[in-house]
C-alpha cells in the first residue's frame, strides 16, 4: 500500500491530452512539492516534474505538473506512443522523514 | 556530466551476503545524498533509504530498517547497499539516484540499477 495513492491504468490516443492524479497528505503533499517520474521498461526512472510544475532541462513542455492542497497531477498534451510508461509521483513525508511514491500508473497510448 | 554507474547483476542464495555499489562522478560527491530505491518484479519503486556521503549521514524507510544496511566511501566517490543475510524476496531491481534538496527532495539523477536474484 503506498503513502500516495494514483490509479493503476490510464490511456489515450495519439494527440489526446491526458492527466495522471496523484494524492497524498498533510505530511508529504500537503506541506512538500510533488515531483514525478516516467519510468520506461528496462531503462532507468527519469525526472519529468519536479517542485510541482518545473520541467527538467530537455523534458518536452508536452508535461506539465501541478498541485492544490493535498493532490497533485500529471498533464500530457499532444500524446505520442513513446510516452507510453509508467509514470510515478512522489513527495517528501515530513511524518516518515524520507521519499514517498505512488504506486504508479501505467499509461498505455492505443 | 552527472552520472551514477551501479554494480552488475547479481545471482545469490538465500543466506548469502551482499553489497551492491553505486559510483558517482561529474559532481560534488560527498554534498549530495544518495538514495536507494527497489522495484520488485511487476511492481512500483520504493524508497529504502538515503545516505549524506559527506558525514555518513543515514536515514531508512521504516520498510527497510534493520534489513539491509547503506553506506559511502567519499574517497571512491561511491556509495553502497548489502544484505547480511538475503532473503527470496529480496528479488529486486535496486536503483541509486541522486537526492536535490535545496528546493524540495527530488532525484535529478539515477544510476542504471542493479538486478539482484535471490534463489531458494
Amino acid at each position: 500500500q503506498s503513502v500516495l495513492t494514483q490509479p493503476p491504468s490510464a490511456s489515450g490516443t495519439p494527440g489526446q491530452r491526458v492527466t495522471i492524479s496523484c494524492s497524498g497528505s498533510g505530511p508529504n503533499i500537503g506541506s512538500k512539492t510533488v515531483n514525478w517520474y516516467q519510468h520506461l521498461p528496462g531503462t532507468a526512472p527519469k525526472l519529468l516534474i519536479y517542485s510541482n510544475n518545473q520541467r527538467p532541462s530537455g523534458v518536452p513542455d508536452r508535461f506539465s505538473g501541478s498541485k492544490s492542497g493535498t493532490s497533485a497531477s500529471l498533464a500530457i498534451s499532444g500524446l505520442q506512443s513513446e510516452d507510453e510508461a509508467d509514470y510515478y509521483c512522489a513527495s517528501w513525508d515530513d511524518s516518515l522523514h524520507g521519499v514517498v511514491f505512488g504506486g504508479g500508473t501505467k499509461l498505455t497510448v492505443l | 556530466e552527472v552520472q551514477l554507474v551501479q554494480s552488475g547483476a547479481e545471482v545469490k542464495k538465500s543466506g548469502e551476503s551482499l553489497k551492491i555499489s553505486c559510483k558517482g562522478s561529474g559532481y560534488s560527491f560527498s554534498s549530495y545524498w544518495i538514495g536507494w530505491v527497489r522495484q520488485m518484479p511487476g511492481k512500483g519503486l520504493e524508497w529504502m533509504g538515503i545516505i549524506y556521503p559527506g558525514d555518513s549521514d543515514t536515514t531508512y524507510s521504516p520498510s527497510f530498517q534493520g534489513q539491509v544496511t547503506i553506506s559511502a566511501d567519499k574517497s571512491t566517490r561511491t556509495a553502497y547497499l548489502q544484505w547480511s543475510s538475503l532473503k527470496a524476496s529480496d528479488t529486486a531491481m535496486y536503483y541509486c539516484a541522486r537526492l536535490v534538496a535545496t528546493s524540495g527532495n527530488y532525484f535529478d539523477s539515477w544510476g542504471q540499477g542493479t538486478l539482484v536474484t535471490v534463489s531458494s
